[in-house]
């Protein structure tokens, strides 16, 4: 029943490791997304993908890398881990590209933590 | 840049009460939406606002969408233990991206 699916929960990894995480959503949505969120829980755009194009990369380090192998998954590979890359990570998912014809569904999120 | 000013940051009141929680830019607004998110979970979205002056209720949850399209509240009547949560407001700008206000945080005690 889940709609927006992600994994793994929680995430702890040394500095320089390389980690991912995966998202999948069962809506049928076109449109997927990536969110960052600090620890004083301010959400910020990162990615998003329509149809498996990337759609907006809200200059985001080259270390992080999005991954969108069909129209369900959007996955988050992030290179050489840093201290400040130590956050939630949402996924989320809408219909369409426009956001304000088509609602964003969150997932429960990822927190990460680098060491 | 635009930014968006969420108040108060932080809010902990007894079930029961009134409170009033706002959103302003340092922009116009393009459309506005307000989301709960509770804790160990995603965002969940309330409401979108689009015309100057909107009012729109969700059942105890009272949203205005100001004038100018600077400034938005959110308006809680008899607050419940469930409504505790980050209430987020958004621009929804260039039609595609959300960009996110800086949150209050609202503890409801039994």
């Amino acid at each position: 029943d889940t709609a927006v699916s992600q994994t793994p929960k929680y995430l702890v990894t040394q500095m320089g490791n390389d980690k991912s995480i995966k998202c999948e959503q069962n809506l049928g949505h076109d449109t997927m997304y990536w969110y960052k969120q600090d620890s004083k829980k301010f959400l910020k755009i990162m990615f998003s993908y329509n149809n498996k194009e990337l759609i907006i990369n809200e200059t985001v380090p080259n270390r992080f890398s999005p991954k969108s192998p069909d129209k369900a998954h959007l996955n988050l590979h992030i290179n050489s881990l840093e201290l400040g890359d130590s956050a939630v990570y949402f996924c989320a998912s809408s219909q369409g590209l426009y956001t304000l014809y088509n609602e964003q569904f969150f997932g429960p999120g990822t927190r990460l933590t680098v060491l | 840049t635009q930014l968006l000013e969420q108040s108060p940051q932080f809010l902990s009141i007894q079930e029961g009460e009134n409170l009033t929680v706002y959103c302003n830019s340092s922009s116009v607004f393009s459309s506005l939406q307000w989301y709960r998110q509770e804790p160990g979970e995603g965002p969940v979205l309330l409401v979108t606002v689009v015309t100057g002056g909107e009012v729109k209720k969700l059942k105890r949850l009272t949203f205005q969408f100001g004038d100018a399209r600077k400034d938005s509240s959110l308006h809680i009547t008899a607050a419940q233990p469930g409504d505790t949560g980050l209430y987020l407001c958004a621009d929804i700008y260039n039609t595609d991206k959300l960009i996110f206000g800086t949150g209050t945080r609202l503890q409801v005690f039994p």
